[in-house]
């Protein structure tokens, strides 16, 4: 089975500052990790995902992630925050094998940005 | 040009009635998903088909069908609503194993 636990309901940065959101994953077989951003009212949007190539992985707006075995985390970054980044964080872990590709979703990490 | 589409946006309605949700792909992927997202922002699998196939089911009561009469719809029938349905329903499609693209999601709402 497979769970995420997301460190931190709310975060605020102000703008410019550095983003950090923690994501920490438990599975019982090779996981694949995923970011999802979702704005007010809309649909959850990519942001990047890793599925067992490199460590580092970049995705769009200019966030990336790392993935770390040791530390069972794939935090999320930027390095500096833009007003537009407001938004609800979901970190989602699924199987790499196998016919079961549902995501698990952890419970999600509000992010403001202060101007 | 809508990749994954859902209607109604948005549905209010009585409980104990029964109401259908509309999703559909443009992708050409062969798998869809249904997710709910409960008032703390939530976010759990209901239902997967692939290739018109049911993958996934997980404890959903069976007040929840789904139905899927191509690769392209995947539709969720709620009968008896109760207050504890309302909630975002999010549609999902993936080519199967890759990244999940979702829907804009249907706000449902039962009084």
């Amino acid at each position: 089975a497979q769970s995420v636990t997301q460190l931190g309901s709310h975060v605020s940065v102000s703008e410019g500052a550095l983003v950090l959101l923690r994501c920490n994953y438990s599975s019982s077989v090779p996981p694949y990790l995923f970011w999802y951003v979702q704005y007010p009212n809309q649909g959850l949007q990519l942001l990047l995902k890793y599925t067992s190539a490199a460590t580092l992985v970049k995705g769009i707006n200019g966030f990336e992630a790392e993935f770390k075995k040791s530390e069972t985390s794939f935090h999320l970054t930027k390095p500096s925050a833009h007003m537009s980044d407001a938004a609800e964080y979901f970190c989602a872990v699924r199987r790499s094998g196998g016919s079961n590709y549902k995501l698990t979703f952890g419970k999600g990490t509000l992010l403001t940005v202060n101007p | 040009d809508t990749a994954v589409s859902q209607t109604p946006k948005y549905l209010v309605t009585q409980m104990g009635n029964d109401k259908s949700i509309k999703c559909e792909q443009n992708l050409g992927h062969d798998t869809m998903y249904w997710y709910k997202q409960d008032s703390k922002k939530f976010l759990k699998i209901m239902f997967s088909y692939n290739n018109k196939e049911l993958i996934i089911n997980e404890t959903v009561p069976n007040r929840f069908s789904p139905k899927s009469p191509d690769k392209a719809h995947l539709n969720l029938h709620i009968n008896s609503l109760e207050l504890g349905d309302s909630a975002v329903y999010f549609c999902a499609s993936s080519q199967t194993a890759n990244e999940q693209f979702f829907g804009p999601g249907t706000r449902l709402t039962v009084l």
